[in-house]
């Protein structure tokens, strides 16, 4: 298995400010996923990040707005720019183990963000 | 486009009884599929997959059964108690780790 921890767990931030979410995992994993889940919503990809190449972001997501970095194999950064009310949800962190036999993908706690 | 479709919002069982959660799908190229737990405002926890090569998958009180050619699987939760209350999503997977989820399913146990 694989500990991912998020930080921050949750903050209430102004509209128009941006805010980075940090996400630990205490391996070494290849890929990492940054996933949105707003209110009443399901869970959605925001954007793929692997180590030492950009980010492969989803429909509907753009670099400007979520840049992410990846600096090595066990952290990954989300920033949420310039944000505004629509922004609020739940951000989670995910880690793929052992991507050839298809296995598990495991979620951080999550980082609830909520602009006013 | 919604390729993974849990269509009962909510379902509400006695403890002791089974649970049986519903997810369906269009995308034939998913090849592995998982259910997560999920409580409000948390990450969400696996609790069990499988892979399209298989039809059945036990782990404890928890078996996901998968049917390929009507693209639909379940999840048997045997016996019931009123801790598995929560969210239950299901998700699957094209390769590389990028889920697609189903809406999520309420389950509700009642002591």
């Amino acid at each position: 298995s694989a500990v991912i921890s998020q930080k921050p767990s949750r903050d209430i931030c102004q509209r128009g400010t941006s805010l980075t979410i940090q996400c630990q995992v205490d391996s070494q994993v290849t890929m990492m996923f940054w996933y949105r889940q707003q209110p009443g919503q399901s869970l959605t990809l925001i954007a793929t990040a692997n180590q030492g190449s950009e980010a492969t972001y989803e429909s509907g997501f753009v670099i400007d707005k979520f840049p992410i970095s990846r600096p090595n194999l066990t952290f990954s950064t989300l920033t949420v720019s310039n944000m505004s009310p629509e922004d609020s949800s739940i951000y989670l962190c995910s880690v793929a183990v052992d991507i050839r036999s298809g296995n598990t993908i495991y979620f951080g706690e999550g980082s609830w963000l909520t602009v006013v | 486009d919604q390729q993974v479709k849990q269509n009962s919002p909510s379902l509400s069982v006695q403890e002791g009884r089974i649970s049986i959660l519903n997810c369906d799908y269009t995308n034939s190229m998913f090849d592995y599929f998982l259910w997560y737990k999920k409580y409000p405002a948390e990450g969400p926890t696996f609790l069990i997959s499988i892979s399209s090569i298989k039809d059945k998958n036990e782990d404890g009180r928890f078996t996901v059964f998968l049917n390929k050619s009507a693209k639909h699987l379940s999840l048997h939760i045997v016996p019931s108690q009123p801790g598995d209350s929560a969210v239950y999503f299901c998700a699957a997977a094209g390769g590389y780790g990028k889920l697609t989820f189903g809406q999520g399913t309420i389950l509700t146990v009642h002591p």
